[in-house]
């Protein structure tokens, strides 16, 4: 159980362009999701945080016009890369915590990233 | 501010062999302490966690990982490498910011066992 879907896998595009990543969470509710982004052979940075219904709280350094983030419902999150730059081709990756459960007690769930190449 | 540290870049490790990936941490209050590992091209995989209780952890494939408190310190743990056990291996502290706990990774250590 709490499988967390994203999609697309992998996508390259073209700079100026605008890419859209889809994190489902299958066979639970998320009450939260978050994004993160890692660099090669680095760590996750943590990107924003999403809840159900409101708008997503980024981190500083974040550009919130740049990734947007929308949480529709308890099983979808979205992250639009806009006007895409070389600089954001990276590795960005979704998790999300399950519904009713203190998140200390409730270990993220990860899909298994999207791997975003701008050209 | 909380925070996780990972001394060790890569770890080398003949099959068969214990292991030991090293964390230490530095938060205020009780520690809430995780260890991922995440595959190639892949997201993380959880595989233990400690909020309270036994020092000693036991979790997914064998490992384990044992919290201490005076030495600020929650090492990974697998008595027998497996080949299959080269990945990458993340220690994370939950901290709790804007209404939301987050995990907070360290910058990750590269296991790899030989044959």
């Amino acid at each position: 159980g709490a499988v967390v879907s994203q999609h697309p896998s992998w996508v390259i595009c073209k700079s100026g362009t605008s890419v859209k990543i889809e994190c489902r969470s299958l066979d639970f509710q998320a009450t939260t999701m978050f994004w993160y982004r890692q660099f090669p052979k680095q760590s996750l940075m943590l990107m924003a945080t999403s809840n159900e219904g409101s708008k997503a709280t980024y981190e500083q350094g974040v550009e919130k016009d740049k990734f947007l983030i929308n949480h529709a419902s308890l099983t979808l999150s979205t992250l639009t890369v806009t006007s895409a730059h070389p600089e954001d081709s990276s590795f960005y990756i979704c998790s999300a915590s399950i519904r009713d459960r203190g998140p200390a007690n409730s270990p993220l769930h990860f899909g298994n990233g999207t791997r975003l190449t701008v050209t | 501010a909380q925070s996780v540290a990972q001394p060790e870049d890569q770890v080398n490790v003949a099959e068969g062999n214990p292991l030991t990936v090293k964390c230490t941490y530095s938060v205020s209050g009780n520690p809430y302490l995780f260890w991922y590992v995440q595959y190639p091209n892949r997201g993380l995989q959880f595989l233990l966690k400690y909020i309270t209780g036994d020092n000693l952890v036991k979790g997914s494939y064998g490992f384990e990982a044992e919290f201490n408190k005076s030495q600020t310190s929650f090492h990974l743990k697998k008595p027998s490498a497996l080949v299959s056990d080269s990945a990458l291996y993340f220690c994370a502290v939950s901290r709790f910011s804007g209404g939301y706990n987050k995990l907070i990774f360290g910058a990750g250590t590269r296991l790899a066992v030989h044959p």
